[in-house]
């Protein structure tokens, strides 16, 4: 069964370090990852994707992600946190029965709830 | 730039009752999506739409109807209102492939 989990509920993190939000995946073929934010009140807004190529994708806010095919991972990272990023994060994978609708059904993680702090 | 616009915001319900969430989108996707999401488990897709007049369940479609009669509006239906449908309610479009989903700003509903 394709599954997508993010095993950190929190990540806490010091203003201007370096911070990562975790998820592995699992599901067979190519995957089509995703991360999404959520602040609160809001709905969920797109940073970035992996469908195919380089194994580093840069996203919005500075965000980028490193696809990792061997420990089938995709980790969110960002070399310097900030206060205001401080929100919900989802990672998701694309279902592979939709590939052939061509839409895009998408598998969530529970979300990691990244704070940090000044 | 409205994007995908859901109504209301916030509504409280009682058992037994029924309501129609509103979602309507501006970027002429053809692919909605109805989602809810509750704490600590993500987001559980409810009925999706590949274009007007195609819906499909998801992974929780019990106790909701959807219809697709343009490609603007998804409207979703709760016809009796049970408290475990307590939850936030998020709506999305996409124009397909590999494309990301655009979210609403959630329907936040309650029954008691």
């Amino acid at each position: 069964a394709q599954s997508v989990a993010q095993p950190e509920d929190q990540v806490n993190v010091a203003e201007g370090n370096p911070l990562t939000v975790k998820c592995t995946y699992s599901v067979s073929g190519n995957p089509y990852l995703f991360w999404y934010v959520q602040y609160p009140n809001r709905g969920l807004q797109f940073l970035l994707k992996y469908i195919t190529g380089d194994n580093l994708v840069k996203g919005s806010y500075g965000f980028e992600a490193e696809f990792n095919k061997s420990q089938t991972s995709f980790h969110l990272k960002k070399p310097s946190a900030l206060v205001s990023d401080s929100a919900l994060y989802f990672c998701a994978v694309r279902d592979i029965g939709s590939f052939s609708g061509g839409y895009n059904k998408l598998i969530f993680g529970a979300g990691t709830r990244l704070a940090v702090h000044p | 730039n409205a994007g995908v616009t859901q109504t209301p915001k916030f509504r409280i319900l009682k058992i037994g009752q029924s309501m129609t969430l509103q979602c309507t989108q501006d970027m002429n996707h053809n692919y909605m999506y109805w989602y809810r999401q509750d704490p600590g488990m993500g987001l559980k897709l409810i009925y999706y739409s590949v274009g007007a007049g195609i819906t499909d369940k998801g992974e929780v479609p019990n106790g909701y109807n959807v219809s697709r009669s343009t490609t603007e509006d998804f409207p979703l239906r709760l016809e009796l209102a049970a408290p475990s449908q307590t939850s936030v309610y998020f709506c999305a479009s996409s124009p397909g492939g590999g494309e990301p989903q655009h979210f609403g700003d959630g329907t936040r509903l309650s029954i008691l």
